[in-house]
């Protein structure tokens, strides 16, 4: 169920900065995770993502580092933006047959100009 | 880019009413659609699965004739919330996942439905 009474971890960042963003997750059979950046009022936006088979990928100004042995995600943005802004959640994905999603608590970015 | 639309994206009922809420894959076909809830500044939360041609699987907790769950075809699927109540309120969200790709494929997720009951 919700937790009520917890508030969303934040980060603040000042523009140009690289942002690091932690996750732990809890499943040790999940074999896939993704990233995903949702903006106010708008639905999950697809970042990056990595199989466990990885422990690091990197995209356009961001990486994303796997540590399978503590299960920890973290998604790292370079020269961070203020349209960066945003909550983020990391997500896994156990193998089955519905590949469903379990997704983080999520962390509220803020760039500060 | 894979497109998931959603509709409405806001509504607004009185406490009592249903409320029917559409996911659409709009550029592929999509046999398993997945529902979500989310509560301000809370994660997402999954409520059901919802399978082309066969029930949908729903969550722990989750009041399978209070969420109706329909997807008649591979591009559709719709969430009624009935007998809306202001404790329903919520943001909800669905995602896809495309047919033709295997393996890891992602889940697209649509834009969201804001629910306001009164």
């Amino acid at each position: 169920g919700e937790s009520v009474g917890l508030h969303l971890p934040t980060l603040s960042v000042q523009e140009g900065d690289n942002s690091i963003i932690n996750c732990a997750y809890s499943n040790s059979a999940s074999d896939y995770f993704i990233w995903y950046k949702q903006e106010s009022g708008k639905g999950p936006q697809f970042i990056i993502d990595i199989r466990s088979n990885m422990d690091k990928r990197q995209g356009q100004r961001v990486t994303v580092l796997l540590n399978k042995t503590v299960k920890h995600l973290s998604l790292q943005i370079a020269a961070t933006q203020p349209g960066d802004s945003a909550v983020y959640f990391c997500a896994e994905n156990t193998a089955g047959s519905a590949r469903q999603l379990t997704f983080g608590s999520g962390t509220q970015l803020t760039v500060l100009p | 880019g894979a497109v998931v639309s959603q509709h409405p994206s806001r509504v607004i009922c009185k406490s009592g009413t249903s409320v029917k809420i559409e996911c659409r894959s709009l550029d592929f076909q999509a046999t398993t659609m997945f529902w979500y809830r989310q509560f301000p500044k809370k994660s997402l939360m999954l409520m059901a699965t919802s399978n082309e041609g066969s029930k949908a699987t729903y969550e722990q907790g989750v009041e399978k004739d209070k969420f109706l769950i329909n997807h008649a075809s591979l591009t559709l699927s719709t969430l009624t919330v009935t007998s809306a109540h202001p404790e329903d309120s919520s943001f909800y969200i669905c995602s896809a996942r495309d047919s033709i790709a295997g393996g890891y494929n992602e889940q697209f997720f649509g834009p969201g439905t804001r629910l306001t009951v009164l």
